[in-house]
């Protein structure tokens, strides 16, 4: 069974700072997906990684296959980017294991 | 984008009832969807795999006649909460497989039973 940690478990940051969220697990995968989870509950798929890194707005995905490891950086951060985000890993099209999740505010 | 939609988003019932939620991949089919639920600051556990046409795959721990689900369709697998209880109150989230096995999240169901 794959256990997925993330940290931190909640981060508090000012307006505009750059922040990063650390996502590591245990079992190799083919697939790690980035998810934000609002207060409502409601998930948005942010990006799906099996490689390398990947880029959309603000937001950046990078994954390192032989570390077992995944960052993902919000870069000019916003009070609008305050939510949970949520790694889960596994294979491709497969059931996906989760990680506990950063809760996230960006104070303005 | 693939658009995967959950009905209802919310639910409240009274104990012993039994309620359905459906999950539907919009524009796209899906052999595979899975059923997850969230309880209160906990992250996502798995529920099941449902497979259209096949019986679905239950996580262990979760009942399978507690929680039937039933995928009569490529485009809607839904799970149905037989004689809930308080502690059944919980966030179901599905979610669809579609073309490069991407996986695609429904808003989730809120479900509140009194």
């Amino acid at each position: 069974k794959n256990e997925v940690e993330q940290s931190p478990q909640n981060l508090t940051a000012q307006e505009g700072e750059f922040i990063t969220i650390n996502c590591s697990y245990s079992v190799g995968i083919s697939a790690l997906h980035w998810l934000q989870q609002h207060p409502g509950g409601g998930i948005v798929s942010l990006f799906m990684l099996s490689s390398g890194k990947k880029k959309h707005g603000r937001l950046i995905a990078t994954i390192n296959i032989q570390e077992k490891h995944s960052s993902l950086h919000i870069t000019a951060s916003h009070p609008r980017d305050s939510a949970v985000y949520i790694c889960a890993v596994g294979e491709a099209g497969n059931m996906l294991t989760f990680g506990g999740g950063t809760r996230l505010m960006v104070k303005p | 984008g693939a658009v995967v939609s959950q009905h209802p988003s919310r639910v409240i019932c009274k104990s012993g009832t039994s309620v359905k939620i459906e999950c539907r991949s919009l524009d796209f089919q899906a052999t595979t969807m899975f059923w997850y639920r969230q309880f209160p600051k906990q992250s996502l556990m798995l529920m099941a795999t449902s497979n259209e046409g096949s019986k679905a795959t239950y996580e262990q721990g979760v009942e399978k006649d507690k929680f039937l689900i039933n995928h009569a369709s490529l485009t809607l697998s839904t799970l149905t909460v037989t004689s809930a209880h308080p502690e059944d109150s919980s966030f179901y989230i599905c979610s669809a497989v579609g073309g490069l096995e991407t996986q695609y999240f429904g808003p989730g169901t809120r479900l509140l039973v009194l």
